[in-house]
């Protein structure tokens, strides 16, 4: 079943950056294809980002599209989410989730991180 | 993109009850691409139906999933104290990935 681990979260003010990690271990990290979903507090689900499992193909909510890059590191088993101009919107608590079953970036979410928080405030 | 709505938004219910959580798209799910999750309060999600109807690894047999096209549920056929949660739908199978907006299974 393997382990995902995210980190890198914490507070920044408007317009600032911030680059997420998740750490994967027990399972072949570079077979998979991965995903980062958020939730805002005390609100639902929100699909964020794809890569696929050589990092070749992308995909973006459209909120984000422009503002957030996703990338991946199969030699290390790390996924990335590169946040630039951020907004008060994007607070969030951050889940990488192992895909399953997917098919032009859209993705069964098989197991999940415990989330890292990101605070957008000034 | 796809809008699934879910209702209720709370159900409460009694431990030994049976539930039936219900999501609604707002245009046909592909392939019946429909997962349900759970999540706990503190907690990830986890995946407890796919394809509409087919259990995840280790999920109890009181959980089911059925329904086609536009109209999905997520039936429990007696509820267990660890059951009460808030539980999403979410299709994969159209545009792009998108995600109920919940239902709270409380404790009466």
């Amino acid at each position: 079943e393997g382990q995902l681990v995210e980190s890198g979260g914490g507070l920044v003010e408007p317009g600032g950056s911030l680059r997420l990690s998740c750490a994967a271990s027990g399972f072949t990290f570079s077979s998979y294809r991965m995903n980062w979903v958020r939730q805002a507090p005390g609100k639902g689900l929100e699909w964020v980002s794809y890569i696929s499992s050589g990092g070749g193909s992308t995909f973006y909510a459209d909120s984000v599209k422009g503002r957030f890059t996703i990338s991946r590191d199969n030699a290390k088993n790390s996924l990335f989410l590169q946040m630039d101009s951020l907004r008060a919107e994007d607070t969030a608590l951050y889940f990488c989730s192992k895909g399953r079953d997917c098919n032009a970036g859209r993705c069964l979410l098989e197991d999940w991180g415990q989330g890292t928080l990101v605070t957008v405030s000034s | 993109e796809i809008v699934l709505t879910q209702s209720p938004g709370t159900l409460s219910l009694s431990p030994g009850e049976r539930a039936a959580l219900s999501c609604r798209a707002s245009q046909s799910v592909s392939n019946n691409l429909l997962a349900w999750y759970q999540q706990k309060p503190g907690q990830a999600p986890s995946l407890l139906i796919y394809g509409a109807s087919s259990r995840a690894t280790g999920i109890p047999d009181r959980f089911s999933g059925s329904g086609s096209g536009t109209d999905f549920t997520l039936t429990i056929s007696r509820l267990e104290p660890e059951d009460f949660a808030v539980y999403y739908c979410q299709q994969y199978g159209s545009s792009t990935v998108s995600f109920g907006q919940g239902t709270k299974l409380e404790m009466k």
